[in-house]
């Protein structure tokens, strides 16, 4: 069963700065998640990564998968904010074509004007 | 385009008791998968669903059970209620296996 394991697990970062959430995992998986949740809501899609090499960006915020090294970093280039989240990377639970994901325990960022 | 819906948003309920939970898909979606997430152990995984067939369990105990209909609504059902039940309950729904999974906004379940 995949583990995932994030670091750092807690953020605090200036506007402007640029920085990389890692996420690490135990098993082999070509795909890797990304979701955002902010305070009290749910948990928003941010990238869908589905092989080895993919890089997604979406404004400040790319993510990359190294299925090789089984790692995953989420880079966020001159931080605003509005940024300020808490941040999952998930995996598969298991292969065979089933759903469910194992999530990390998730970065808590704090990003301070 | 409608997101996936989770009732109640929020419930209160006594230990012992039992609760059931409801999540309706994004149309078209036909996998439901349902997640505890809890300040302690973060977000686990209880089980998935996928036309009416569950394909993967979490490890959670029989207490916590599931189902999905024809239409995918799925439900999800605690029996005998115990304070650590107490979390945020989160349904995502996805077209299948190597797809992207959208969350509801959650049932916050707080057991007395």
């Amino acid at each position: 069963e995949l583990k995932v394991e994030q670091n750092p697990l807690f953020l605090s970062m200036q506007e402007g700065k640029n920085y990389t959430i890692y996420c690490n995992y135990s098993t082999t998986s070509d795909r890797l998640y990304w979701y955002r949740q902010d305070p009290g809501k749910s948990l928003e899609s941010l990238f869908v990564l589905l092989s080895n090499g993919a890089v997604k960006q979406e404004g400040r915020l790319m993510a990359s998968l190294d299925t090789k090294a089984r790692l995953s970093t989420l880079h966020i280039t001159a931080a605003v904010h509005d940024l300020s989240a808490t941040y999952f990377c998930a995996g598969p639970i298991s292969g065979g074509g089933a759903d469910g994901l194992t999530f990390g325990k998730g970065t808590h960022l704090i990003i301070q004007p | 385009k409608a997101g996936v819906t989770q009732t109640p948003r929020y419930l209160i309920k006594t230990r012992g008791q039992q609760v059931t939970l409801s999540c309706s898909p994004i149309s078209g979606h036909r996998s439901v998968s349902w997640y505890q997430q809890t300040p302690g152990q973060g977000l686990q995984f209880l089980f998935e669903y996928f036309s009416e067939t569950q394909r993967n369990k979490g490890n959670f105990p029989g207490r916590f059970s599931g189902r999905q209909f024809s239409n995918s609504r799925s439900e999800m059902n605690v029996s005998t209620l115990e304070l650590g039940d107490s979390a945020l309950y989160l349904c995502a729904s996805s077209r299948g296996a190597n797809t992207e999974a959208f969350f509801g906004q959650g049932t916050r379940l707080t057991v007395v």
